[in-house]
């Protein structure tokens, strides 16, 4: 089955602590990404990948790193997370029919 | 740079056909795209459509005019399951952009 999996699915935490949200892909797409979803605000692209050690940043990069040392996986790091970055989180892998994106189940972070 | 435009609430009855409209600016252009995200759900997708015309899957079609910037979902034969956000997504030279989100309420 075609899957998009990031753990945790919820995560609260502390501001300063850092913190990592792993994702992984099983259809061997060489895009992925990730987005914040704040309401009214729609998917904002964190990230992207185009391959294994290619990433470059989307809208709203500040604060966060990534790293594609793999090509099925792609994690997301907050260094130093701080209240404005609770938000609801998805990962995400597009193939190349269609540019169907296929996303994970989200990651709900709340920073105190 | 790439933006996009859809309206941010429709309503609309159980049974009926409602349209959602999305237009889009982009540097380049491969297609345009339509999620649906129900509430604490993940965005999925529901149709693509690359040139110019009506694209149908089941209950759900998808026209695009390449030369007026602009696609719209049409959803016929509304059903209560069918209250959710729906996302237009234009790739063009630059990763896929989402649009801000069309909340859909079907009432009975």
């Amino acid at each position: 089955e075609a899957q998009v999996t990031q753990n945790p699915r919820y995560l609260i935490t502390v501001t300063g602590k850092k913190l990592t949200v792993t994702c992984s892909q099983n259809m061997n797409h060489e895009y992925m990404s990730w987005y914040r979803q704040d309401p009214g605000l729609g998917l904002r692209q964190i990230y992207y990948s185009m391959n294994v050690e290619v990433t470059d940043k989307g809208d709203v990069p500040e604060g966060y790193k990534v790293s594609r040392k793999e090509k099925r996986n792609f994690p997301l790091i907050l260094e130093s997370p701080s209240p404005n970055q609770t938000s609801l989180y998805f990962c995400a892998s597009r193939g190349t029919v269609k540019n169907i994106q296929y996303f994970g189940a989200g990651t709900r972070l709340s920073v105190l | 740079g790439q933006s996009l435009e859809q309206p941010s609430e429709v309503t609309a009855v159980e049974g009926a056909i409602v349209q959602i409209n999305c237009t889009y600016q982009t540097s380049g252009f491969y297609g345009l795209s339509w999620y649906q995200q129900h509430d604490g759900g993940a965005p999925t997708f529901l149709s693509y459509n690359a040139l110019d015309g009506l694209e149908e899957t089941g209950r759900f079609s998808s026209f695009l005019s390449r030369s007026d910037s602009y696609g719209y979902l049409l959803l016929q034969e509304l059903q209560m399951k069918d209250s959710a956000s729906y996302f237009c997504a234009v790739k063009g030279n630059t990763p896929l952009v989402f649009g801000k989100g069309t909340r859909l309420s079907v009432i009975a």
